[in-house]
């Protein structure tokens, strides 16, 4: 099973900060990564889907980048509303399909 | 817009069978997608148990496969799920949605299941 390990597990950042997000896979998994968030009793959202595509309606402040073992989802300028828990998924030995463990991004 | 609706009981006794339906809307279930259930716990954070196709093909998270059935039901536009022999680890909130290629693009609200005698 291929493991995705988050980190870091919170970051405190203020409103308009950059956030930077990894997610590292203990196999390649191509670019087969997506990139969700979950907000507190919502179900998580698709944001970025193949490693760097923008899923529908999602804002260009958020960007996803990486292929292989090592991804990056960032954040250009955090708004308030993107404080929330940010999962990384990968499918690359299908049909078989992990998440990560999430990053909180919390206020500071 | 796709939209994804589960229902069934919270609260399912030791050893039992959990049992939830995801009614469909927005669109047809005979699609080229699949639809599955995910689940979260505080411990083990999101889960992949397993998905379903229109004409019936099945996928399965292996850990949980001997426990789990599927189905589908056309005319209704929606899709179930049975687990058996459940125990407190399966206390969850289960998820269900629409798989495209290699992404879960549409999620239900979620559904609380707690196992409890």
């Amino acid at each position: 099973e291929i493991v995705l390990t988050q980190s870091p597990a919170t970051l405190s950042l203020s409103p308009g900060e950059r956030a930077t997000l990894s997610c590292r896979a203990s196999q390649s998994v191509s670019s087969y990564l997506a990139w969700y968030q979950q907000k507190p009793g919502q179900p998580p959202r698709l944001l970025i889907y193949d490693a760097s595509n923008r899923a529908t309606g999602i804002p260009a402040r958020f960007s996803g980048s990486g292929s292989g073992t090592d991804f990056t989802l960032t954040i250009s300028s955090l708004e308030p509303e993107d404080f929330a828990v940010y999962y990384c998924q990968q499918r690359s030995n299908w049909p078989l399909l992990t998440f990560g463990q999430g990053t909180k991004v919390e206020i500071k | 817009q796709v939209q994804l609706q589960e229902s069934g009981p919270g609260l399912v006794k030791p050893s039992g069978t959990l049992s939830l339906t995801c009614a469909v809307s927005g669109g047809s279930i005979s699609t080229n997608n699949w639809w599955g259930w995910v689940r979260q716990t505080p411990g083990k954070g999101l889960e992949w148990i397993a998905e379903i196709y229109h004409d019936g093909s099945t996928n399965y998270n292996l850990s949980l496969k001997s426990r789990v059935d599927l189905s589908v039901d056309k005319s209704k536009n929606q899709f179930s799920i049975k687990l058996y022999s459940v125990t407190a680890a399966d206390t969850a909130v289960y998820y269900c949605a629409r798989l495209s290629l290699r992404r879960v693009d549409y999620w239900g609200q979620g559904t609380l299941v707690t196992v409890s005698s």
